[in-house]
């Protein structure tokens, strides 16, 4: 079967630009994650969607990201305006249907710059 | 909440040697535990879970790792390191808000050399 496919999947930008990848889960799979992963340190949960909803957003910084999976489908993360902090590389994962014990497959990722 | 802690940010070993790389967990129940393995410019991959069946876990590529709880420990080893074995090592529990996210730790270097 066909993997998580994340784009693009390097981004250059400067602050207080705006920028947004896109995922496309494993076909079938209902849960879909996006997890924030800065250079050193471990991934970290952003926002978990359940078909088209979102059941965790509780990390998300609001005030600059959004995120959507209209058709419960693809999804895509955005950030507006972006900070020097938010370099890192972003994660996609999905799941067949989000049991704790299903495993998560993820992308390649996206890795973004902010000059 | 739940949360693992990996000690030693970076592990080196010589090839054939054995790997061994620390995973402590807390957590108020009985927890689902995550080993990954993630390489330059890649994604995570799925080295084995935890999910209560068996306390030694048997994983991909001669991985495996004993959950103890009475260490709270899920400790990731292999008997025999390869040149190819070299990447980052994710320990991570299911967590967050909806109860199946992951939470991971920092990670572990695994350094091989000939």
């Amino acid at each position: 079967e066909a993997g998580v496919a994340q784009s693009p999947r390097y981004k250059i930008i400067e602050k207080r630009q705006s920028v947004a990848f896109w995922c496309n889960p494993i076909s079938g799979h209902a849960t879909l994650y996006w997890y924030q992963q800065i250079l050193g340190q471990g991934p970290k949960l952003l926002i978990q969607f359940q078909n088209n909803g979102v059941v965790d957003d509780s990390q998300l910084p609001k005030d600059r990201f959004s995120a959507e999976r209209l058709k419960g489908v693809d999804s895509t993360l955005k950030i507006q305006p972006a900070k020097l902090e938010d370099s890192a590389v972003y994660l996609c994962a999905s799941s067949r249907d989000g049991n704790s014990n299903q495993p998560q497959h993820f992308g390649d990722g996206t890795r973004l710059s902010i000059l | 909440a739940q949360s693992v802690t990996q000690l030693g940010s970076h592990v080196s070993v010589s090839e054939g040697a054995l790997v061994l790389l620390r995973c402590n967990y807390s957590s108020s129940v009985p927890p689902y535990l995550f080993w990954y393995v993630q390489y330059p410019n890649q994604g995570l991959q799925l080295l084995l879970k935890y999910t209560s069946a068996a306390t030694l876990v048997k994983g991909i590529n001669g991985f495996e790792a004993e959950f103890k709880k009475s260490e709270t420990s899920f400790h990731l080893t292999k008997p025999s390191a390869h040149m190819s074995d070299a990447a980052e090592y994710f320990c991570a529990v299911i967590g967050g808000q909806a109860g199946t996210a992951l939470i991971f730790g920092k990670g572990t270097t695994l350094s091989v050399s000939s």
